[in-house]
């Protein structure tokens, strides 16, 4: 099955901009794979940020952003505060199949 | 308010089988895909099955078929994971999520002898 790559560790200091990546082993990421991107802080439920690569959640702060780079899915995160500092993780989802990728451990520093 | 709540979880020996329940809430069941998805101490997030909403397709990650089965009872509200010949790898929280904004608490899955 598809292989969904994401950089394992990212830093970006207080209000800093940071751009966290999704790639698919089985060619460009594009609308059709639904990318979703999910933050989850220790102890936490994974927490839904983006829908469908650049659509936010009622909930989701306006610093964060989706959209693609290049044949990838990415999450801009603009303006990063503290309470950022977590995992991110990203899905692609077509034909009934799911794929996580393996995470970013953002910190910020 | 949405609210999806798993139950089922124990710890079991190895070639254990469980039956992991997920009772849902707060929104139309019977309309919405719902899957699994599973989280290994200190690792990432795995999907593990996926149905969509009459249950006529089922969809599983590679590691898991033959011996994972997703089903749902929509009269009931509630989505389940049948796990069969469990295995130590299979030690897990296992979540409950509404494709893909909403996700329960988690039940924990805990495999050894």
């Amino acid at each position: 099955q598809t292989v969904v790559t994401q950089e394992p560790s990212l830093t970006v200091s207080p209000g800093g901009t940071v751009t966290l990546t999704c790639a698919s082993s089985a060619g460009a990421v594009t609308n059709d794979y639904y990318p979703n991107w999910f933050q989850q802080k220790p102890g936490q439920v994974p927490r839904a940020l983006i829908y469908g690569a650049t659509n936010r959640h009622s909930w989701t702060p306006a610093r964060f952003s989706g959209t693609f780079l290049r044949d990838k899915a990415a999450l801009t995160l603009s303006g990063a505060q503290p309470e950022d500092e977590a995992d991110y993780y990203c899905l692609l989802f077509k034909g009934g199949i799911s794929v996580f990728g393996g995470g970013t451990r953002l910190t910020v520093l | 308010e949405v609210q999806l709540v798993e139950s089922g979880g124990d710890l079991v020996q190895p070639g254990a089988s469980l039956r992991l329940s997920c009772a849902a809430s707060g929104f139309t069941f019977s309309t919405y895909w719902m899957s699994w998805v599973r989280q290994a101490p200190g690792k990432g997030l795995e999907w593990v099955a996926g149905i969509n909403p009459d249950g006529s397709e089922k969809y599983y990650v590679d590691s898991v078929k033959g011996r994972f089965t997703i089903s749902r009872d929509n009269a009931k509200e509630s989505l389940y994971l049948q796990i069969n010949n469990l295995r130590v790898e299979d030690t897990a929280i296992y979540y409950c999520a509404r494709q893909w904004v909403y996700w329960g608490q988690g039940t924990l899955v805990t495999v050894s002898s």
